[in-house]
């Protein structure tokens, strides 16, 4: 039982590159988020989805898009990175059945954008 | 505007003495609280949580306190261990459909041989 992972754990863009990065949970869970960390700022919610097939908007969405086709699996793609996306990104996910307030991280992916 | 503030960046405590974590909200709709375990280079990892229906939760070392009227609570670590150094995130939701967490910034806490 792996719980959260996270593909891959460094990478360095250049501006206007694109990239997707891969979250994949073995937990059977139904809810599924993206997190940006940056300093002094805590965590920020980018997107989230509640089921296969739906994604719905955090407060810091703009840049981003995600795409959740299996239950197991939620993209976080940035079509044209900017600098302002140099951060740490974390993926969680939660259970209806257990809470879904009760998120499991995975270990997060730092991106550099330069 | 911040609806989760842990006005406290950072807190240094000496080794089997209390931590006191402290965290404020502003939703008043806000009615589950956690507290989320942060190490360097490694995910959150949850610690303890309170439902509004109670003022306290406990879990060994681990207790909340929740003062709905204040819109307040905090996190006592008792007594404090070295491994417990790491960046503590309070979090609070609606608790119902599907209202995501909302964070604080996080404090972080040095606990002193």
């Amino acid at each position: 039982n792996a719980g959260v992972t996270q593909t891959p754990k460094f990478r360095v863009l250049k501006t206007g590159q694109s990239m997707t990065l891969l979250c994949a949970q073995d937990m059977n869970h139904e809810y599924m988020y993206w997190y940006r960390q940056d300093p002094g700022m805590g965590l920020r919610l980018i997107h989230y989805s509640v089921g296969e097939g739906t994604t719905a908007k955090g407060e810091v969405p703009d840049g981003y898009n995600v795409s959740r086709l299996k239950k197991q699996n939620f993209l976080l793609g940035l079509e044209s990175a900017a600098p302002s996306q140099t951060s740490v990104y974390f993926c969680a996910s939660s259970s209806v059945r257990t809470g879904r307030d009760e998120q499991y991280f995975g270990p997060g992916t730092r991106l550099t954008v330069t | 505007d911040q609806q989760v503030k842990q006005n406290s960046p950072s807190l240094s405590v000496q080794e089997g003495r209390i931590s006191i974590l402290n965290c404020d909200y502003t939703n008043s709709m806000f009615d589950y609280f956690l507290w989320y375990k942060k190490y360097p280079a490694e995910g959150p990892t949850f610690l303890i949580s309170i439902s509004s229906i109670k003022d306290k939760n406990e879990d060994g070392r681990f207790t909340v306190f929740l003062n709905k009227s204040a819109k307040h609570l905090s996190l006592h670590i008792v007594p404090s261990q070295p491994g417990d150094s790491a960046v503590y995130f309070c979090a609070a939701t609606g608790g119902s459909g599907n209202t995501p967490l909302v964070f604080g910034k996080g404090t972080r806490l040095s606990v002193i041989a």
